[in-house]
C-alpha cells in the first residue's frame, strides 16, 4: 500500500487565491521533507527541503514568502502556494525521507485560472 | 553544485530495438545515482539504484545500468524495448550522505509496434 499520501491529487484555483497541499508519510517518521515541482515536459526541481520542527530551505530562485512550507509533524508537512498565479500552474510532489528513495507522493496538479 | 544531464532529450523506437539512455552528473565526491521512470499520466516509479557494489545494476522490467566512475555516467540499458515502456524516464544523483536528489532533465521514450 501507498506509504505516501499527496492530498489533493488535483486543483484548480483562481488567480490571488491561496492553495495548501499536505504530503503524509503514512508508515514511517519523515523528519525530511522535500518538495519539487514539475511543469509539462519538464523535470523535477527540488524548491525546498524542510525539517521537521525548523525552517525549510529554499533552492535558489524559489520564493519563501510565495511558497510556505511547515513541517510540524514527523508524519506531515504542507507546502502552501501563497496569491497563486498562472505561472504557479505545475504538478508539485512531495518526498518525505527516511534515507529511502522511493517514496514519492502521487503529486498534486496545480492549475491557476 | 551538483548537476545531472541526459543528452537524449526524445528517443524513438521500434519494438523490439535495444535502448540506452545516457547519464552524466558532475559532482566528484560519492554519490548514489537512480533511474526512475514516469509513465503518461503517473507519478514517478523507481527502476534502479546503484549505491556501492557491483556496478552494474539490474531493475526492474527488464532494466539496468551501469556505473562508470572514471566516466561519472551511470546509462540505462534494456535490450528489447516494448510499447509499453513509452514514458519519461529520468537520472538523479544524491549525494552519499543525504537524500537530496537531483535529477535530470528527463529523456522521453517513444516505442512503436
Amino acid at each position: 500500500g501507498a506509504v505516501v499520501s499527496q492530498h489533493p491529487s488535483w486543483v484548480i484555483c483562481k488567480s490571488g487565491t491561496s492553495v495548501k497541499i499536505e504530503c503524509r508519510s503514512l508508515d514511517f517518521q519523515a523528519t525530511t521533507m522535500f518538495w519539487y515541482r514539475q511543469f509539462p515536459k519538464q523535470s523535477l526541481m527540488l524548491m525546498a527541503t524542510s525539517n521537521e520542527g525548523s525552517k525549510a530551505t529554499y533552492e535558489q530562485g524559489v520564493e519563501k514568502d510565495k511558497f510556505l512550507i511547515n513541517h510540524a509533524s514527523l508524519t506531515l508537512s504542507t507546502l502552501t502556494v501563497t496569491s497563486a498565479h498562472p505561472e504557479d500552474s505545475s504538478f508539485y510532489i512531495c518526498r518525505p525521507t527516511a534515507s529511502s528513495p522511493l517514496h514519492f507522493g502521487n503529486g498534486t496538479r496545480l492549475t491557476v485560472t | 553544485a551538483q548537476s545531472v544531464s541526459q543528452h537524449n532529450h526524445h528517443v524513438i523506437l521500434s519494438e523490439a530495438a535495444s535502448l540506452e539512455l545516457g547519464c552524466n552528473y558532475s559532482y566528484g565526491g560519492t554519490v548514489n545515482l537512480f533511474w526512475y521512470v514516469q509513465y503518461p499520466g503517473q507519478h514517478l516509479q523507481l527502476l534502479l539504484k546503484y549505491f556501492s557494489g557491483d556496478p552494474l545494476v539490474k531493475g526492474i522490467k527488464g532494466f539496468e545500468a551501469e556505473f562508470i566512475k572514471s566516466k561519472f555516467s551511470f546509462n540505462l540499458r534494456k535490450p528489447s524495448v516494448q510499447w509499453s515502456d513509452t514514458a519519461e524516464y529520468f537520472c538523479a544523483v544524491s549525494h552519499y550522505n543525504t537524500d537530496k536528489l537531483i535529477f535530470g532533465t528527463g529523456t522521453r521514450l517513444q516505442v512503436f509496434p
